[in-house]
């Protein structure tokens, strides 16, 4: 079957960095993307990765290892406005997208 | 300004009853989807559209149907057939199909009871 794992929750406090890990197995990959989706809101596309590296965009960063099966998404100076859920996404080729079940994330003061 | 509209944001219906769920894309976008959402959970796919008038199935696509006569609007209908209709129901589009970004509307969260 095809499946992602990422964790169900994280906590951290305001101004700290956060990693949000993703493994993924699936019949393809042509890239990992991840969304942000605040409480009753649309996703939001965040970044996208379908090379092996670290891609950089403002506050958030997103790393991918396809020899591993692996990437991450890295919010720094964490803010009280990041609190929300966030998805990882694999594109398996064609044009379905598989999401992970989505990491709630707790920002506290 | 160009978006993902869905309406109604809101939708209750009894059990048995056929429902539509909108969406329009002002976009210009070939690819539009249709993901089911239940609390704490992940996107699931539906339905898809490359083209007009060209459809697929996802990975839940019993008890809905879809159409894509314009390329701007790809309704969702759920019928009485799906057993577990209540979810928030999500549309996106895309230009390059899923290797690009997906652009989703606000949702519609459907209640049957």
């Amino acid at each position: 079957g095809q499946s992602l794992e990422q964790p169900s929750e994280v906590t951290a406090v305001e101004g700290a960095i956060v990693q949000i890990n993703c493994t993924y197995q699936t019949s393809g990959f042509y890239g990992l993307s991840w969304y942000q989706q605040h409480d009753g809101g649309a996703p939001t596309f965040l970044s996208y990765n379908a090379l092996d590296g670290l891609e950089e965009t403002g506050r958030f960063s997103s790393f991918l290892s396809r020899s591993d099966s692996y990437g991450y998404l890295l919010l720094q100076e964490l803010q009280m406005k990041d609190s929300a859920s966030y998805f990882c996404a694999v594109n398996p080729g064609g044009f379905k997208t598989i999401f992970g079940a989505g990491t709630r994330l707790f920002v506290k003061a | 300004d160009g978006g993902i509209t869905q309406s109604p944001k809101y939708l209750f219906r009894k059990e048995g009853q056929n429902v539509t769920l909108s969406c329009e894309q002002n976009l210009n976008h070939d690819a539009m989807y249709w993901y089911r959402q239940d609390p704490g959970q992940g996107l699931r796919l539906i339905y898809y559209s490359q083209i007009v008038n060209d459809f697929q199935k996802g990975d839940i696509a019993e008890g809905y149907s879809v159409s894509r006569e314009k390329k701007e609007s790809f309704p969702l209908t759920v019928t009485s057939a799906q057993k577990n209709p209540t979810a928030f129901y999500l549309c996106a589009s895309s230009t390059t199909g899923a290797r690009g970004e997906q652009y989703f509307g606000p949702g519609t969260r459907l209640t049957v009871t």
